[in-house]
């Protein structure tokens, strides 16, 4: 499978305890994106990296999280002191080239903060 | 500042109707791109069409067709002769010049009955 890849796919975890998620972008792609979807809602931009420069963050990225992309390749999110807030969808996306060219997405991994 | 409204927040329809999702948007830029995804409930966002602002042409692909129009800054979604696998959330996304990242709608969930 070549798709944009991502693990865990669940993870459940103890409020205060930090999480980090990886993704495997499609091989050739110099760009990636985390976003964040909460129940009944649109995902929420997080970061964009393109190839290893973490270029874009959004506001809702706070200090707690950190986002990196060594030589380009995969990526890893990680929460520290989860918070119940932080329960969600995170999923990463990549896509090629310049412009506004079509993101291809993982399944995501689903995060429950107890 | 930049606004993606799907005020239809699920819609069913029993199979082989026809159904159309709405998309309005809001944007300051002249040049900006439209998206569709959708996301079965596996989860991972599909990539359906992406329409820049230059292009009002409508579009069809097998079963759907999108409708964009400037005058009205609507982007609606048809699927004609729909099917249970169309079964999904629906996504309408923004992309702005210049900007890394979609901005997205809240969905709307499409239930096809058998």
């Amino acid at each position: 499978d070549t798709g944009v890849s991502q693990d865990p796919r669940h993870k459940i975890t103890k409020r205060g305890q930090n999480v980090t998620f990886r993704c495997d972008p499609i091989s050739e792609h110099n760009r990636l994106y985390w976003y964040r979807q909460t129940l009944g809602q649109g995902p929420e931009f997080l970061t964009y990296f393109q190839n290893e420069a973490q270029l874009e963050k959004s506001r809702l990225l706070s200090d707690r999280f950190s986002a990196e992309r060594p030589k380009g390749s995969f990526s890893t999110l990680e929460i520290q002191r989860t918070e119940q807030g932080d329960s969600a969808m995170y999923l990463c996306a990549s896509s090629y080239g310049q412009g506004h060219t079509e993101a291809f997405f993982g399944q995501g991994t689903r995060l429950t903060v107890v | 500042a930049q606004k993606v409204t799907q005020a239809q927040t699920e819609i069913s329809v029993v199979e082989k109707e026809d159904v159309t999702l709405d998309c309005v948007y809001e944007t300051r830029d002249t040049t900006y791109y439209l998206f569709w995804y959708k996301q079965p409930p596996s989860g991972e966002l599909v990539f359906l069409i992406r329409r820049n602002s230059f292009d009002e042409q409508n579009e069809i692909s097998g079963r759907y067709s999108w409708n964009f129009q400037k005058s009205t800054s609507s982007f609606n979604f048809t699927i004609t002769a729909s099917q249970v696998v169309d079964s999904a959330v629906y996504f309408c996304a923004l992309s702005e010049t210049g900007a890394n990242n979609l901005f997205f709608g809240t969905g709307t969930r499409l239930t096809v009955i058998p």
